[in-house]
This record gives structure tokens, sequence and C-alpha cells, in this order.
């Protein structure tokens, strides 16, 4: 069965680091998304993407954030200076426009996340 | 605000009945979902409801909305061993890029 892959599943970087967090969302997938996790917190909503253009964004997704689909299977998300309070698990997702089960129309498969630590 | 609880833990014996319970406040939510988290896993879509239901049933799982009270509820019948793991309650609105509010999930440990 097709699923969504990340890498890497675990990164470590300094604050003030960038770094790219990477996804392979499942091939015939036309919507991308980025969530995170906070240690202790809830899963919370950063991107939403379709058509090569950001469809919704959070509060905390702010200049210091950017995702892109560079080559038609990866999509990436990038932390331009890394914060420690970005410190979480990063889970990728993606949903076809209509779901192989006919009554969801926008569910969403999950990758196994990337832990990102930041020291 | 859009917001999702849920309690943080719940141990049940194995072979029991779990209920894991969850409350919302966005009336205009149109998919109640269950997630389940295993260890080093991602979040896998478990069930979930419309908001014009009242009961979804799926093997062991049983869902359960009031949507009065904006309140979800779901129930594993003959919990195993297997079935430990984070449940995370979330909701969703009918449209192909809309975001999912996710509760802070329920930890559930199964004992002998």
């Amino acid at each position: 069965e097709p699923e969504v892959t990340q890498t890497p599943s675990h990164q470590v970087t300094q604050m003030g680091q960038e770094v790219i967090l990477r996804c392979v969302p499942i091939s015939n997938h036309l919507y991308f998304y980025w969530y995170r996790q906070i240690l202790g917190q809830k899963v919370e909503f950063l991107v939403s993407f379709y058509n090569n253009e950001i469809s919704e964004k959070s509060e905390i997704f702010d200049d210091q954030f950017s995702v892109e689909r560079p080559d038609g299977s990866n999509f990436t998300l990038k932390i331009r200076s890394t914060k420690l309070e970005d410190s979480a698990m990063y889970f990728c997702a993606s949903s076809p426009r209509t779901s192989g089960r006919a009554q969801l129309y926008n569910e969403q498969f999950f990758g196994p996340g990337t832990r990102l630590t930041v020291l | 605000g859009e917001d999702v609880e849920q309690s943080l833990f719940l141990s049940v014996r194995e072979g029991d009945s779990s209920v894991i319970n969850c409350t919302y406040t966005d009336s205009s939510s149109t998919y109640l979902y269950w997630y389940k988290q295993e260890p080093g896993a991602g979040l896998q879509l478990l069930t979930y409801i419309f908001s014009n239901m009242d009961m979804k049933q799926d093997q062991r799982l049983t869902v359960l909305l009031n949507k009065k009270d904006k309140h979800l509820s779901l129930r594993i019948a003959d919990t195993q061993t297997g079935d430990s793991a984070i449940y995370f309650c979330a909701e969703g609105e009918y449209s192909s890029a809309s975001k999912i509010i996710f509760g802070s999930g329920t930890r559930l440990s199964i004992r002998p």
C-alpha cells in the first residue's frame, strides 16, 4: 500500500541554522500539508499546499518557514533560522482530490514524522 | 477559535471495553475523526463520522457523536494489547485543502 515517507527521521541542529525537512507524498495525491507536535502538546496545522501554492497557513507559519515542491515528488519544509521552540515532531500529510473511500472527501495520509531537535 | 479537548490517559484491562471521549468547539466541522498513533509511526486514520450522523460502527469500533453537546466518543470493544497507542480526536471541514484540528491525544494502556 502506498505511504507517505519522511526524511530524516531525526534531525539535530544548532539554533540559528537552516533545516530542510523532506517528504515524499503518495504519488497521485494533489494536496499536501505540514503539521507539527511539540512534545506533550497538540498536533498543530502549519500549512496546506495545492497547485504549487499555499492554500492556507496558520499563525505559526511565519516568514521563517517556507514550503516547496521542487521536483514533482518531494515536498519540503524549510525553517530558515531555527529557534529552540521549533523543536517538535513534524508530520507531512497528503490527500487526493477524492478518496478511494467513496464518502470521505478529505482523507489525509500522514508520514511517520521527523523529530527536529534544536540545541 | 477551533479547539479539540480530550483526556490524556486511559488504562483498561485486556478484554474490557475502552471509551475515549472528546469535545470540540467548531460547529461547522463536517468530519470528526479518530486517528491512532503507534510508537515510531505516523498518524493512522482509524475511523471517521460525518457530522450529520449519530453513530458509526466498524467491527470493534463504535463512534458516538452528540452534535448538540459537541461530544465525540470512541469505544473499542474487547481491548487487546495491540490497541495500545495514542488516540487523537480531530475535526475537519468538507474542503479539499482543509486543515484538520487535532486534540492532544489519549494514551491508551492495557493492563493484563
